[in-house]
């Protein structure tokens, strides 16, 4: 069965910090994977997406990811945390079984950046 | 444009009552989606559509019946709202495989 799982539900960096988000997937077929964030009273948008191309994955507003089949991770990252990262973030998995597509979100964490 | 969007955006009602949520995308996606955040944020899948045909129907009550008129509209219908349904239910849609694009939400307070 596939799974997601983000380790961490809060998460707290200063502003110019590294940001590190991580996230872990179960899959027994190769996955398509996402990054999305929430801020507050919108609906989810996606940051970046794997869809078996390159493993290094850039995406909007600065953050990438970087896919590591060895260790089924799929880590969000940002070098430096801006005031406007705090968020939700949501990582999902995308597995294609009997025909149809199955999307699995994780849990989310929420970013919250310190002055 | 809106690519996906959904009305109302809050609804407040009584426990008891049946109500509806609308939503509609502009992409031309075959696949649609319902998920509900509750308050700590979990977001999980209700439904999911292909093609105005019902493919996943999750762990939901069936006192919600989603209806798609046609591949660019899925609805929400909720009878007999109980306190419990008090959440903010997402639409969206996605091309096969691809990332999903979300509408803007719906609030529901029911009381």
């Amino acid at each position: 069965a596939q799974s997601v799982t983000q380790l961490g539900s809060h998460v707290s960096v200063s502003e110019g910090a590294l940001v590190l988000l991580r996230c872990n997937y179960s899959s027994s077929v190769p996955p398509y994977l996402f990054w999305y964030v929430q801020y507050p009273n919108q609906g989810l948008q996606l940051l970046l997406k794997y869809t078996s191309a390159a493993t290094l994955v850039k995406g909007i507003n600065g953050f990438e990811a970087e896919f590591k089949k060895s260790e089924t991770s799929f880590h969000l990252t940002k070098p430096s945390a801006h005031m406007s990262d705090a968020a939700e973030y949501f990582c999902a998995v995308s597995v294609r079984t009997s025909g149809t597509y199955k999307y699995i979100f994780g849990t989310g964490t929420r970013l919250k950046v310190l002055a | 444009d809106t690519a996906v969007s959904q009305t109302p955006k809050y609804l407040v009602t009584q426990m008891g009552n049946d109500k509806s949520i609308k939503c509609e995308q502009n992409l031309g996606h075959d696949t649609m989606y319902w998920y509900k955040q509750d308050s700590k944020k979990f977001l999980k899948i209700m439904f999911s559509y292909n093609n105005k045909e019902l493919i996943i129907n999750e762990t939901v009550p069936n006192r919600f019946s989603p209806k798609s008129p046609d591949k660019a509209h899925l609805n929400l219908h909720i009878n007999s709202l109980e306190l419990g349904d008090s959440a903010v239910y997402f639409c969206a849609s996605s091309p096969p495989g691809g990332e999903q694009f979300f509408g803007p939400g719906t609030r529901l307070t029911v009381l």
